[in-house]
Protein backbone atom coordinates (compact mmCIF):
# COMPACT_ATOMS: atom_id res chain seq x y z
CA UNK A 1 0.00 0.00 0.00
CA UNK A 2 1.61 3.12 -1.14
CA UNK A 3 0.63 5.88 1.73
CA UNK A 4 2.57 8.64 -0.02
CA UNK A 5 1.26 9.33 -3.62
CA UNK A 6 3.95 11.65 -5.98
CA UNK A 7 3.09 13.20 -9.38
CA UNK A 8 4.22 13.54 -11.68
CA UNK A 9 6.82 11.20 -11.68
CA UNK A 10 8.88 13.65 -14.02
CA UNK A 11 8.51 17.50 -14.75
CA UNK A 12 10.65 19.74 -17.17
CA UNK A 13 9.97 23.84 -16.68
CA UNK A 14 11.39 26.66 -18.51
CA UNK A 15 13.61 28.67 -16.54
CA UNK A 16 11.85 31.72 -14.55
CA UNK A 17 8.48 29.45 -14.46
CA UNK A 18 7.16 27.57 -12.17
CA UNK A 19 7.26 24.01 -11.25
CA UNK A 20 4.54 22.31 -9.26
CA UNK A 21 4.67 18.94 -7.61
CA UNK A 22 1.48 17.11 -6.23
CA UNK A 23 0.95 14.51 -3.15
CA UNK A 24 -1.42 12.75 -1.42
CA UNK A 25 -1.74 11.22 1.50
CA UNK A 26 -3.84 8.55 3.53
CA UNK A 27 -3.15 7.84 6.66
CA UNK A 28 -5.03 10.49 8.58
CA UNK A 29 -2.30 10.23 11.43
CA UNK A 30 0.57 11.77 9.64
CA UNK A 31 0.93 15.08 10.96
CA UNK A 32 4.55 16.40 9.53
CA UNK A 33 5.20 16.48 5.62
CA UNK A 34 8.76 17.31 4.49
CA UNK A 35 10.04 17.93 1.04
CA UNK A 36 13.39 16.75 0.37
CA UNK A 37 15.64 17.40 -2.98
CA UNK A 38 18.10 14.92 -3.94
CA UNK A 39 20.81 15.69 -6.79
CA UNK A 40 22.47 12.45 -8.54
CA UNK A 41 24.57 10.72 -6.12
CA UNK A 42 23.98 12.35 -3.37
CA UNK A 43 21.74 11.69 -0.44
CA UNK A 44 18.43 13.84 0.32
CA UNK A 45 18.43 17.26 1.83
CA UNK A 46 15.19 18.80 3.66
CA UNK A 47 14.00 21.60 1.70
CA UNK A 48 11.02 22.79 3.47
CA UNK A 49 8.53 21.23 5.93
CA UNK A 50 4.62 21.62 7.17
CA UNK A 51 2.52 20.82 9.80
CA UNK A 52 -1.24 20.36 9.07
CA UNK A 53 -2.00 23.03 11.27
CA UNK A 54 -0.94 25.85 8.51
CA UNK A 55 -2.49 25.86 4.90
CA UNK A 56 0.78 27.47 3.73
CA UNK A 57 4.72 27.86 4.20
CA UNK A 58 7.10 29.83 2.12
CA UNK A 59 10.60 30.07 2.45
CA UNK A 60 12.30 31.50 -0.35
CA UNK A 61 11.08 30.66 -3.81
CA UNK A 62 9.90 27.29 -2.34
CA UNK A 63 6.45 27.42 -0.84
CA UNK A 64 4.39 24.36 0.06
CA UNK A 65 0.54 24.51 -0.16
CA UNK A 66 -1.27 22.00 2.63
CA UNK A 67 -5.26 20.97 2.19
CA UNK A 68 -6.09 18.94 5.36
CA UNK A 69 -10.07 18.37 4.41
CA UNK A 70 -8.21 16.86 0.72
CA UNK A 71 -5.50 15.05 2.20
CA UNK A 72 -2.96 16.56 -0.11
CA UNK A 73 0.11 18.92 -0.26
CA UNK A 74 2.46 20.55 -3.25
CA UNK A 75 5.69 22.27 -3.79
CA UNK A 76 5.85 25.15 -5.67
CA UNK A 77 8.80 26.52 -6.73
CA UNK A 78 8.61 30.03 -8.03
CA UNK A 79 10.80 31.33 -10.74
CA UNK A 80 12.98 27.97 -10.97
CA UNK A 81 16.52 28.05 -12.10
CA UNK A 82 18.47 25.11 -13.79
CA UNK A 83 20.44 24.57 -10.43
CA UNK A 84 16.86 23.42 -9.07
CA UNK A 85 17.27 20.32 -11.52
CA UNK A 86 16.92 17.35 -8.65
CA UNK A 87 14.79 14.74 -7.66
CA UNK A 88 12.13 16.04 -5.11
CA UNK A 89 10.63 13.92 -2.54
CA UNK A 90 7.47 14.56 -0.91
CA UNK A 91 7.01 12.40 2.50
CA UNK A 92 5.16 12.35 5.70
CA UNK A 93 5.52 10.96 8.92
CA UNK A 94 3.62 10.82 12.47
CA UNK A 95 5.09 13.40 15.17
CA UNK A 96 7.60 11.43 17.44
CA UNK A 97 10.97 10.99 18.11
CA UNK A 98 10.95 7.81 16.87
CA UNK A 99 8.65 8.21 13.89
CA UNK A 100 9.99 6.83 10.69
CA UNK A 101 9.67 9.11 6.93
CA UNK A 102 7.53 7.39 4.39
CA UNK A 103 8.44 8.77 1.15
CA UNK A 104 6.89 9.38 -1.92
CA UNK A 105 7.97 7.92 -5.62
CA UNK A 106 10.34 11.12 -6.57
CA UNK A 107 9.86 13.89 -9.16
CA UNK A 108 12.38 14.40 -11.80
CA UNK A 109 12.85 18.07 -12.21
CA UNK A 110 14.13 19.54 -15.33
CA UNK A 111 14.66 22.89 -15.58
CA UNK A 112 15.30 24.33 -19.23
CA UNK A 113 17.60 27.62 -19.83
CA UNK B 1 23.42 22.47 10.14
CA UNK B 2 23.48 19.16 11.34
CA UNK B 3 26.00 16.91 9.28
CA UNK B 4 26.14 13.19 8.68
CA UNK B 5 28.73 11.54 7.38
CA UNK B 6 28.89 7.87 5.60
CA UNK B 7 31.93 5.98 4.94
CA UNK B 8 32.85 4.66 2.39
CA UNK B 9 31.07 6.54 -0.26
CA UNK B 10 31.70 3.81 -2.62
CA UNK B 11 32.96 0.39 -2.45
CA UNK B 12 33.04 -2.76 -4.66
CA UNK B 13 33.10 -5.94 -3.28
CA UNK B 14 32.93 -9.78 -5.01
CA UNK B 15 29.55 -11.88 -4.52
CA UNK B 16 29.96 -13.90 -1.00
CA UNK B 17 32.19 -11.08 0.78
CA UNK B 18 30.77 -8.82 4.23
CA UNK B 19 30.59 -5.13 3.41
CA UNK B 20 30.48 -2.61 6.47
CA UNK B 21 29.01 1.00 5.96
CA UNK B 22 29.64 3.71 8.93
CA UNK B 23 26.76 6.39 9.66
CA UNK B 24 28.31 9.10 11.70
CA UNK B 25 26.31 11.57 13.27
CA UNK B 26 29.63 14.61 13.47
CA UNK B 27 27.68 17.36 16.08
CA UNK B 28 24.96 16.09 17.43
CA UNK B 29 24.05 12.91 19.37
CA UNK B 30 21.21 10.94 17.42
CA UNK B 31 19.41 8.40 19.35
CA UNK B 32 17.72 7.23 16.40
CA UNK B 33 19.84 6.07 13.09
CA UNK B 34 17.54 4.94 9.73
CA UNK B 35 19.07 2.67 7.35
CA UNK B 36 17.81 3.20 3.75
CA UNK B 37 18.11 1.56 0.21
CA UNK B 38 17.29 3.26 -2.86
CA UNK B 39 17.91 1.35 -6.23
CA UNK B 40 18.39 3.55 -9.92
CA UNK B 41 15.26 6.11 -10.28
CA UNK B 42 13.13 4.72 -7.44
CA UNK B 43 12.43 6.09 -4.02
CA UNK B 44 14.07 5.48 -0.86
CA UNK B 45 12.68 2.70 0.97
CA UNK B 46 13.38 2.34 4.74
CA UNK B 47 15.26 -0.76 5.64
CA UNK B 48 15.13 -0.33 9.63
CA UNK B 49 15.29 1.49 12.55
CA UNK B 50 18.26 1.53 14.77
CA UNK B 51 17.92 2.86 18.51
CA UNK B 52 21.50 3.43 20.43
CA UNK B 53 21.68 0.21 22.51
CA UNK B 54 18.56 -1.87 21.35
CA UNK B 55 18.43 -3.84 18.61
CA UNK B 56 17.42 -2.66 15.21
CA UNK B 57 14.00 -2.89 14.15
CA UNK B 58 13.25 -4.27 10.45
CA UNK B 59 11.02 -2.97 8.44
CA UNK B 60 8.69 -6.16 6.64
CA UNK B 61 10.53 -8.03 3.85
CA UNK B 62 14.22 -6.92 5.68
CA UNK B 63 15.84 -9.88 6.41
CA UNK B 64 17.63 -9.27 9.56
CA UNK B 65 20.62 -11.77 8.89
CA UNK B 66 21.78 -10.42 6.49
CA UNK B 67 21.85 -6.42 7.01
CA UNK B 68 23.14 -7.06 10.03
CA UNK B 69 23.04 -3.17 12.23
CA UNK B 70 24.72 -2.07 15.16
CA UNK B 71 24.16 1.41 16.94
CA UNK B 72 26.58 1.30 19.52
CA UNK B 73 27.27 4.75 20.32
CA UNK B 74 25.08 7.93 20.36
CA UNK B 75 27.12 9.49 17.27
CA UNK B 76 27.39 5.94 15.25
CA UNK B 77 25.81 3.34 13.95
CA UNK B 78 26.64 0.26 11.22
CA UNK B 79 25.13 -1.57 8.73
CA UNK B 80 26.90 -4.76 7.44
CA UNK B 81 25.89 -6.41 4.30
CA UNK B 82 26.80 -9.76 4.91
CA UNK B 83 27.26 -12.08 1.89
CA UNK B 84 26.73 -9.73 -0.75
CA UNK B 85 24.88 -10.55 -3.71
CA UNK B 86 24.56 -8.29 -7.06
CA UNK B 87 21.04 -7.99 -6.11
CA UNK B 88 22.16 -6.24 -3.29
CA UNK B 89 24.30 -3.49 -5.10
CA UNK B 90 22.13 -0.53 -4.23
CA UNK B 91 22.35 3.17 -2.97
CA UNK B 92 22.76 3.29 1.31
CA UNK B 93 21.70 6.31 2.99
CA UNK B 94 21.65 6.57 6.48
CA UNK B 95 19.95 9.16 8.91
CA UNK B 96 19.93 9.96 12.22
CA UNK B 97 17.45 11.67 14.11
CA UNK B 98 18.57 14.75 16.54
CA UNK B 99 17.00 14.68 19.56
CA UNK B 100 16.66 18.03 20.40
CA UNK B 101 15.04 18.86 16.81
CA UNK B 102 11.79 16.41 17.00
CA UNK B 103 11.35 15.12 13.45
CA UNK B 104 14.03 16.27 11.81
CA UNK B 105 15.96 13.78 10.02
CA UNK B 106 19.51 14.47 8.66
CA UNK B 107 20.73 12.48 5.87
CA UNK B 108 23.70 10.97 5.08
CA UNK B 109 25.36 11.35 1.49
CA UNK B 110 25.00 7.78 0.78
CA UNK B 111 27.12 4.89 0.07
CA UNK B 112 27.54 3.23 -3.58
CA UNK B 113 27.32 -0.25 -3.28
CA UNK B 114 28.17 -3.01 -6.33
CA UNK B 115 28.79 -6.21 -6.04
CA UNK B 116 30.39 -8.44 -8.58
Amino acid sequence: QQQVKQSPQSLIVQKGGISIINCAYENTAFDYFPWYQQFPGKGPALLIAIRPDVSEKKEGRFTISFNKSAKQFSLHIMDSQPGDSATYFCAASMGSSASKIIFGSGTRLSIRP
Amino acid sequence: GAVVSQHPSRVICKSGTSVKIECRSLDFQATTMFWYRQFPKQSLMLMATSNEGSKATYEQGVEKDKFLINHASLTLSTLTVTSAHPEDSSFYICSARDGTAQETQYFGPGTRLLVL
